[in-house]
């Protein structure tokens, strides 16, 4: 139990296009979602958390405007790199607190955006 | 605000040799600790996490940890390492009330033949 899907896995795309990531909780409901992002050789640092039906929260540093963040529902969480460009290449790895357990995050497996 | 250091960078065992890998916190409430792996490209895998009772927490393959309070301290322990656990391992703390996780930067682990 407690699987969390990402998709894409790995992305490619042009600079100045956007980009939709999909975070899902397969076999539980999460009410927080949470979005991070790692560089190569480096830890998660979180961007945002995502509480469904309301507004992200972000961490300082990171631009709401380019990071659309979505929560419609208990089991999906979206992320849309807006406007991309080669400096948002990165592995995005998302993660979903339980209803019933909010101390844990499950992570997903993680998307790699490459932007040309 | 919760931290967490993981003094190690990158450490290096010969396969069969056992390991440790230390980590330390700093968080002024009840702690969660967590220990997750990672290989290259891929997301994180839970191996342990403590939230209360028995200090000395054990986890998926034949890892175990051993929570002291008065060091601060969630050091991961493996009898013998196996090649397949040349991976990056993660530390992360989480406050009583579900705030933020707060990973610590990692320790790169290799295995010699």
């Amino acid at each position: 139990g407690a699987v969390v899907s990402q998709h894409p896995s790995r992305v490619i795309c042009k600079s100045g296009t956007s980009v939709k990531i999909e975070c899902r909780s397969l076999d539980f409901q999460a009410t927080t979602m949470f979005w991070y992002r790692q560089f190569p050789k480096q830890s998660l640092m979180l961007m945002a958390t995502s509480n469904e039906g309301s507004k992200a929260t972000y961490e300082q540093g990171v631009e709401k405007d380019k990071f659309l963040i979505n929560h419609a529902s208990l089991t999906l969480s979206t992320l849309t790199v807006t406007s991309a460009h080669p400096e948002d290449s990165s592995f995005y790895i998302c993660s979903a607190s339980p209803t019933s357990s909010y101390n844990e995050q499950f992570f997903g497996p993680g998307t790699r955006l490459t932007v040309l | 605000a919760q931290s967490v250091t993981q003094p190690d960078i990158h450490i290096t065992v010969s396969e069969g040799a056992s390991l440790e890998l230390r980590c330390n916190y700093s968080y002024g409430a009840t702690p969660y600790l967590f220990w997750y792996v990672q290989s290259p490209g891929q997301g994180l895998q839970l191996l342990l996490k403590y939230f209360s009772g028995d200090t000395l927490v054990q986890g998926i393959k034949g890892f175990e940890a051993e929570f002291k309070r008065s060091q601060s301290s969630f050091n991961l322990r493996k009898p013998s390492v196996h090649w397949s656990d040349a991976a990056e391992y993660f530390c992360a703390v989480v406050g009583e009330y579900g705030q933020n996780f707060v990973f610590g930067p990692g320790t790169r682990l290799s295995v010699l033949p």
